[in-house]
């Protein structure tokens, strides 16, 4: 019930398309959804995050859609660039006195010219 | 603004040896810290947390420890290391329990 499901595990996209990554979960005591970019060989950072009172989040490019019924999250980024070429982790955490993000397994998305 | 360090960047030991890697957070007080694990092409393992100076909780037993002697600092340690301990080693923090977590820039350990 703590798992995060995450897919897909790699992603290839032109230059200017649209990069979709999907997440589900099964623990309805989830309530925070930060999504993190990892560069190789650097530590992950924060990208975007949205709690389950919205159904969507947008900044920037990158919007978070959020379907609380089918417990189901993803990562939209728009205009896709080279430069957006990492590993994108989804994770989800109770604030109700957890302190453990749970991660998915990362999608690895190249962004081709 | 608030900023996290790690050293080493990067470390090679010997299967036996010990460890200590050190995390510090500036700009920031009384935060919560975290030390993880990640093993190539996977995701992040949370290993230890701590709430306050001293307060340390496992989340997984092996042989590896956390201290945190300052309100800042955050060091992972280990007696003999084992070949498993390789890994990408990042700590974070974060300012409330639930909320953003903020990594480092990690330490490569590679156990030969």
């Amino acid at each position: 019930q703590q798992q995060v499901k995450q897919s897909p595990q790699s992603l290839i996209v032109q230059k200017g398309g649209i990069s979709i990554i999907n997440c589900a979960y099964e623990n309805t005591a989830f309530d925070y959804f930060p999504w993190y970019q990892q560069f190789p060989g650097k530590g992950p950072a924060l990208l975007i995050a949205i709690r389950p009172d919205v159904s969507e989040k947008k900044e920037g490019r990158f919007t978070i859609s959020f379907n609380k019924s089918a417990k189901q999250f993803s990562l939209h980024i728009m205009d896709s660039q080279p430069g957006d070429s990492a590993t994108y982790f989804c994770a989800a955490i109770s604030g109700a006195g957890s302190y453990q993000l749970t991660f998915g397994k990362g999608t690895k998305l190249s962004v081709i010219p | 603004s608030q900023t996290i360090h790690q050293w080493p960047a990067t470390l090679v030991q010997p299967v036996g040896s010990p460890l200590s890697l050190e995390c510090t957070v500036e700009g920031t007080s009384n935060p919560n810290l975290y030390w993880y694990r990640q093993a190539a092409g996977r995701g992040l393992q949370l290993l230890f947390y701590s709430v306050g100076i001293g307060q340390i909780s496992s989340e997984v037993p092996q042989n590896l420890s956390a201290s945190r002697p300052q309100d800042r600092q955050f060091i992972l340690s280990s007696k003999k290391l084992l070949l498993s301990d390789s890994g990408f080693y990042l700590c974070a923090w974060s300012v409330i329990v639930g909320g953003e977590q903020y990594f480092g820039p990690g330490t490569r350990l590679t156990v030969t």
